[in-house]
């Protein structure tokens, strides 16, 4: 198994531009989900889904969108770029939305925003 | 104030000694985790917990739930213990885990 696969690992946007980040588990886990990471800070949660078709909010949902139409992928979108998402994202999933389950984290995606 | 503090926020120590990071929380957790995060960036979990004391092979955690207090210890340290070890806490049957912002470990040879 290859776990949890983000890419990219690095990527630098101009102001205003949109990307996807792309995140992919072959564990056939229900829950995933995804976090940025900035410096002095705890992990917090953008947005995540406890299911294929289902997706929700998490503590700083604002500029992003996510979807998850199989149960493997969640690509997480930035709709235009701002400075303020310079930070490391993290995509995790677990087996299910019990916190029972470890969570598994891809090994992280280093975004800049000039 | 952040819900889950962790101290120290640094820690160096020398090769062998005896580790101890702490987890303090101001809400009512209903489980704990504890994960390490690599000087790479890869973030691994090690332990989940709600009561008591959870070991794998050098490192113990233990949780006191009505005290909002948990602890990880890692036991005759060595320079690839060095990382940030982070601390997250589950709120009664909330979906989201409330995260503290890391320790960071360097272990000297």
């Amino acid at each position: 198994n290859a776990g949890v696969t983000q890419t990219p690992k690095f990527q630098v946007l101009k102001t205003g531009q949109s990307m996807t980040l792309q995140c992919a588990q072959d564990m056939n886990h229900e829950y995933m989900s995804w976090y940025r990471q900035d410096p002095g800070m705890g992990l917090r949660l953008i947005h995540y889904s406890v299911g294929a078709g289902i997706t929700d909010q998490g503590e700083v949902p604002n500029g992003y969108n996510v979807s998850r139409s199989t149960t493997e992928d969640f690509p997480l979108r930035l709709l235009s770029a701002a400075p303020s998402q310079t930070s490391v994202y993290f995509c995790a999933s677990r087996v299910d939305s019990s916190y029972n389950s470890p969570l598994h984290f891809g090994n992280g995606t280093r975004l800049t925003v000039t | 104030k952040n819900e889950v503090e962790q101290s120290p926020q640094n820690l160096t120590a020398q090769e062998g000694e005896f580790i101890t990071i702490n987890c303090s929380y101001s809400v009512g957790i209903s489980a704990l985790h504890w994960l390490q995060q690599h000087p790479g960036g890869g973030i691994v979990s090690l332990f989940m917990l709600s009561s008591g004391k959870k070991k794998h092979g050098r490192l113990i955690a233990t949780i006191n739930i009505q005290e909002k207090h948990s602890s990880l210890h890692i036991t005759a340290s060595h320079p690839r213990d060095s990382a940030v070890y982070i601390c997250a806490g589950r709120e009664g049957s909330n979906y989201q885990l409330i995260w503290g912002a890391g320790t960071k470990l360097i272990i000297k040879p």
